[in-house]
């Protein structure tokens, strides 16, 4: 089956701009959750979405949002960008039970100048 | 606050060698701890963890979870050059109903494998 796939695949932006990435999960998979990857924090969990509806969230401002749609496909805003955005922006999708494997999609690198 | 903390945080070793990576959690609602390993590219899963005392394995890795001292092990034997990567140890809190839930990563062990 296709894995999970992310659009863009790099970008580049410059400070006060915003960002929208997306995030196609796997067939009948509908939890679809967002991390930031950087060097200096790791892998940060930003939100989970499942059922078109926010399930969990992390600890980033208001800034970063996001939604979910029927099909499950996942969108991720990022508004007045600022430098320390640039980072890997992760999504992962997951079956309906409990103990499903998380997978991860290819990423989405953006550069913030 | 939810914390998981991996150690090494870097190994170096030559093919052959057997190794341990660490990682220890302290979080609410533990639902699950996970290990992934990530090359240069998006991580991909090795092992979910649920219950203690049972060992998960997979060729040359396993690994084991200790609920009531609240950490993990990931060993791998016969090391080759492959298994050069960035090990992530994940816990995932159980945050109700069918949702995913919520994981908090530790930082990683960056491991080399020297031919």
């Amino acid at each position: 089956k296709a894995g999970v796939t992310q659009t863009p695949r790099y970008l580049i932006k410059t400070r006060g701009q915003q960002v929208t990435l997306s995030c196609s999960p796997i067939s009948g998979h509908r939890s679809v959750s967002w991390y930031q990857q950087t060097p200096g924090q790791g892998l940060q969990f930003l939100f989970e979405y499942f059922s078109e509806t926010q399930r969990n969230k992390g600890n980033f401002p208001g800034r970063f949002s996001g939604r979910q749609f029927s099909n499950s496909r996942s969108e991720m805003n990022v508004s007045t960008l600022e430098l320390g955005d640039s980072a890997l922006y992760l999504c992962a999708c997951a079956g309906q039970g409990l103990l499903e494997t998380q997978y991860f999609g290819p990423g989405t690198r953006l550069l913030v100048l | 606050e939810d914390k998981v903390v991996q150690s090494p945080l870097s190994l170096v070793v030559h093919e052959g060698d057997t190794v341990t990576l660490n990682c220890s959690y302290e979080v609410t609602n533990f639902r699950s701890l996970l290990w992934y390993k990530q090359e240069k590219k998006a991580p991909t899963f090795l092992f979910m963890l649920t219950s203690s005392g049972i060992e998960k394995k997979s060729g040359r890795l396993s690994s084991i979870l200790d609920k009531k001292e609240l950490f993990s092990i990931l060993n791998i034997t016969a090391t080759q050059t492959g298994d050069s990567a960035v090990y992530l140890c994940a816990v995932v809190k159980d945050a109700g109903g069918t949702s995913y839930g919520k994981l908090t990563f530790g930082q990683g062990t960056i491991l080399t494998v020297h031919p």
